[in-house]
């Protein structure tokens, strides 16, 4: 089982609509998330991290669920420019140094 | 504030050659890595350095990847020599290395390498 995995997608939805994507980890003693964007052809860049209590930054939600091992990402009122790969981060501390493992990634395109 | 520089861009070379990429990090950032992207998949870790100290090589493959950081700052990623399979997108990214909660990453541009 990969650590971290991913529907690879792609998902394509039309302008307005609300996607989300799920993220599954393996390790139980991970201890941080993210969720990076990455156009294409460029670097991956950070979105949002994703906390226990859940969080919102705009129209984009994460969620963390420890007991199923997967977080989440909403994204409400879909954009043109939400045309992306959603990579999955998730940082494993191991003999005391953090280790960040990414998803294979999410692409979405969101359509007019 | 500056970027993750890298260079060169663009990279095409025959298997069996020799090639070098260079990353210069944010300033101030303790840590750096490179990563290895395949097109399709997710950012592999090659090498994790803290300042200049190895922290994680367990995925490079040591019998063809080096890299080197020699004095805490800027750091060379070679090949030698390059098979078909190393094709793919070297990214280097940095971050603070305070690692309390897990730093942010800043990626570079990355080095896009063909191998023929």
């Amino acid at each position: 089982r990969k650590e971290v995995e991913q529907d690879p997608g792609p998902f394509n939805v039309p302008e307005g609509a609300t996607v989300a994507f799920n993220c599954t980890y393996s390790n139980s003693a991970s201890q941080s998330f993210f969720w990076y964007r990455q156009d294409c052809r460029k670097e991956p860049k950070l979105l949002m991290s994703v906390y226990s209590s859940g969080n919102e930054d705009g129209r984009f939600t994460a969620q963390l669920n420890r007991a199923s091992q997967y977080i989440s990402l909403l994204i409400r009122d879909s954009k043109l420019s939400d045309s992306a790969t959603y990579l999955c981060v998730v940082i494993l501390v191991t003999s005391g140094t953090y280790k960040y493992i990414f998803g294979t990634g999410t692409r979405l395109k969101v359509l007019a | 504030e500056a970027g993750v520089a890298q260079s060169p861009r663009y990279k095409i070379i025959e298997k069996r050659q020799s090639v070098a990429f260079w990353c210069n990090p944010i300033s101030g950032h303790a840590t750096l890595y490179w990563y290895q992207q395949i097109l399709g998949q997710g950012p592999k870790l090659l090498i994790q350095f803290q300042n200049n100290g190895v922290v994680d090589d367990s995925q490079l493959p040591k019998d063809r990847f080096s890299a080197e950081r020699l004095k805490g700052v800027d750091s060379t990623l070679k090949i030698q020599p390059a098979k078909l399979e190393d094709s793919a997108v070297y990214l280097c990214a940095s971050s603070p290395g305070r690692q309390r909660v897990g730093d942010t990453q800043y990626f570079g541009p990355g080095t896009r390498l063909t191998v023929l």
